[in-house]
């Protein structure tokens, strides 16, 4: 069965520190896909990045980075020169080819607390 | 393209009684998803259509659990006889057919709070 673990369930930070969010996950499928969501304290869940089981090249987006290492089964997310609007529970979430509809299992998020 | 409008965004509600949840995709979404998340927790997956017909529901919580499709529109979500425990958040998701590779869109979700 599949299983996210996110083992920082809570992280503060100075306002332009570097952070990284980890992400574990376990899976026997092989071909699946990882995400990241970002949820405010609106409630709403704000899709990140989507990143397939046969793609381990890191990706950039401005402030945010991901390394995805099939090896360590780890997905992990990296912000870099953290704003105060950064402040959000992060979730990182897996979906498997072969899963209902492909579902997604969440892990248990990991909330992040920016400071000015 | 308006999102995934849920109704209502807050429900309090004493422990006995039925209530039941609305939910609006993307109007060209094929695929609807209902999660709960309960607090300090991540979503957990509950059911999913594909159009009208409910593909996956044994991951309702118990059979006082149903939704519903009825024109691979809105949907509608159920909980019957409510419990302390069903105190959480329903979010639902529309995607257009393989989620995975065009994505989910959230709603806001709705607030349930048992009482």
């Amino acid at each position: 069965a599949q299983k996210v673990t996110q083992a920082q369930t809570e992280i503060s930070v100075v306002e332009k520190e570097d952070v990284t969010l980890d992400c574990v996950y376990e899976t026997r499928d092989t071909t699946y896909y990882l995400f990241w969501y970002k949820q405010p304290p609106s409630g709403e869940l704000v899709f990140l990045i989507r990143r397939n089981s046969f793609d381990e090249q890191n990706e950039i987006s401005g402030r945010y980075s991901w390394n995805f290492q099939k090896s360590t089964s780890s997905f992990n997310f990296t912000i870099t020169a953290s704003q105060v609007v950064d402040s959000a529970v992060y979730f990182c979430a897996l979906s498997e080819a072969q899963g209902a509809g492909n579902m997604l299992t969440f892990g248990g998020g990991t909330r992040l607390m920016v400071k000015p | 393209d308006t999102g995934v409008s849920q109704d209502p965004r807050h429900k309090i509600t004493k422990r006995g009684q039925n209530v039941t949840f609305r939910c609006d995709p993307i109007s060209e979404h094929n695929r609807l998803y209902w999660y709960r998340q309960t607090l300090g927790q991540g979503p957990e997956f509950l059911t999913y259509f594909q159009n009208e017909a409910q593909l996956e529901k044994s991951r309702l919580l118990s059979d006082r659990f149903s939704a519903e499709r009825p024109k691979g529109s809105f949907s509608t979500l159920e909980i019957q006889r409510t419990e302390q425990g069903d105190s959480a958040m329903y979010l639902c998701a529309s995607s257009l057919g393989d989620s995975t590779n065009y994505g989910y869109t959230f709603g806001s979700g709705t607030r349930l709070t048992v009482v």
